[in-house]
């Protein structure tokens, strides 16, 4: 089982503000990083999947990078709408075994009016 | 296509009640899982299978078994159900061939409460 870990816990913002939260994993046998937007009552949805050192993914206003070498993700998004709150996920896959991912707990994202 | 389904919505067990969850997929997904979602804790794996035929454990194996007789199924057994797994139950598939990028696929989750 991977030490994927998430920081900050939860995240309070105001409605405009920009944020970012973060991601670290082991960054030996990495085979990909993915993240995931989990809206309250529903089910997690794919964001972005990144597989190599550098890799930049962008959708709209969240953005998200990728450093292997260290074992850190960033996610980023600019300009925060309260329809953005909810819990980002992360999972990182390892190479070898069973390629099934570990999640990290979550980073719980509340975008204020 | 469906996705991922997965019944029922919501359960409610008395502790050492049995029960199966069950999952199923119309992706023709060789990886199912099964996960587990407590506050604060995330995403728990749970039970996994890699194709019909094939599971292994997860990191919260205890109190749950699973078989994969079919590719497109996954259920989940609970065989004496404790007040502990009172929880939100998610089923998920993804693809396993090489160079994809094993999205994973989840359904709409149960929410199960042991009393």
């Amino acid at each position: 089982i991977l030490n994927v870990e998430q920081s900050p816990q939860s995240l309070h913002v105001q409605e405009g503000d920009s944020t970012n939260f973060t991601c670290s994993f082991p960054s030996s046998n990495f085979y990909a990083l993915h993240w995931y937007r989990w809206e309250t009552a529903k089910s997690p949805e794919a964001l972005f999947v990144m597989t190599l050192n550098g890799d930049e993914k962008k959708k709209g206003r969240i953005s998200a990078t990728l450093n292997t070498k260290e074992g850190y993700s960033y996610l980023y998004i600019k300009g925060s709408q309260p329809e953005d709150s909810a819990t980002y996920l992360c999972a990182c896959r390892s190479s070898g075994g069973s390629y099934i991912p570990t999640f990290g707990r979550g980073t719980s994202l509340i975008v204020h009016p | 296509n469906a996705g991922v389904t997965q019944t029922p919505k919501f359960q409610v067990l008395k502790t050492g009640q049995s029960m199966t969850l069950q999952c199923a997929q119309d992706m023709n997904h060789e990886y199912m899982s099964w996960y587990r979602q407590d506050p604060g804790m995330g995403l728990r794996l749970i039970h996994y299978s890699v194709g019909a035929g094939i599971t292994d454990q997860g990191e919260v194996p205890n109190g749950y078994n699973v078989s994969r007789s079919t590719t497109e199924d996954f259920p989940l057994r609970l065989l004496s159900a404790a007040p502990s797994q009172t929880s939100v139950y998610f089923c998920a598939s993804s693809y396993s061939r090489r160079g994809s990028s094993y999205e994973q696929y989840f359904g709409p989750g149960t929410r199960l409460t042991v009393t």
